[in-house]
């Protein structure tokens, strides 16, 4: 298997503009997680899915924050409009929780500078 | 929800020696704590985990203990070497999701 695949792996954009992240979880894995890695916050859980189903949503700083799953092989974060404080690196990760071992693997991450 | 403090944020200790990194949790349901190592630029990446029925578990040069009943749990990383310089984050984890702790850098000097 691949990993988990997220593209693109940067992006600039100017403040105002839409960004659309995307994230391709582990084949057979049923959950997915959005974190926002910062030096100040660190790694914080921004939305996590459940069979393609919004579980926790708790973490999404704002209404300009959107997460879908439209299937179980793809998920986007949407920003829309973007401010220079949404500038992060943004990991997806999955996991399949078994009786034995939760396998959370991350993305190489998205690196999103906002001018 | 879950609560995961580390420390300490920083620790530069000479290569050949000890590191010890700490977390404390706030959710006794919490069952599964994990220890990810991210080198600059680089995704997380699981080196050790342990569950809530065991106490200690270890994997060559590193080990992680946990005390459930002071929901406590460390990383102890024996002969470092320089490649194990890395910011290093504790987990816990409740209702299947994972929360990080801030992140230890750590340095190793040769």
């Amino acid at each position: 298997d691949a990993g988990v695949i997220q593209s693109p792996r940067h992006e600039v954009t100017e403040m105002g503009q839409e960004v659309t992240l995307r994230c391709k979880p582990i084949s057979g894995h049923d959950y997915l997680f959005w974190y926002r890695q910062t030096m100040m916050r660190g790694l914080e859980l921004l939305i996590y899915f459940n069979n393609n189903v919004p579980i926790d949503d708790s973490g999404m700083p704002e209404d300009r924050f959107s997460a879908k799953m439209p299937n179980a092989s793809f998920s986007t974060l949407k920003i829309q409009p973007s401010e220079p404080r949404d500038s992060a690196v943004y990991f997806c990760a999955s996991s399949l929780q078994t009786g034995s071992s939760y396998g959370y693997t991350f993305g190489s991450g998205t690196r999103l500078t906002v001018v | 929800g879950e609560n995961v403090e580390q420390h300490p944020s920083t620790l530069s200790v000479q290569e050949g020696d000890s590191a010890v990194i700490k977390c404390t949790y706030s959710d006794s349901a919490s069952n599964y704590f994990p220890w990810y190592k991210q080198e600059l630029g680089k995704r997380p990446q699981l080196i050790i985990d342990i569950r809530s029925n065991v106490g200690e578990k270890k994997d060559q040069r590193i080990a992680v203990t946990l005390n459930k009943t002071a929901k406590h749990f460390s990383l102890h990383i024996t002969e470092t070497q320089p490649e194990d310089s890395a910011v290093y984050f504790c987990a816990g984890t409740s209702y299947g999701k994972l929360t990080f702790g801030q992140g230890t850098i750590l340095t190793v000097h040769p």
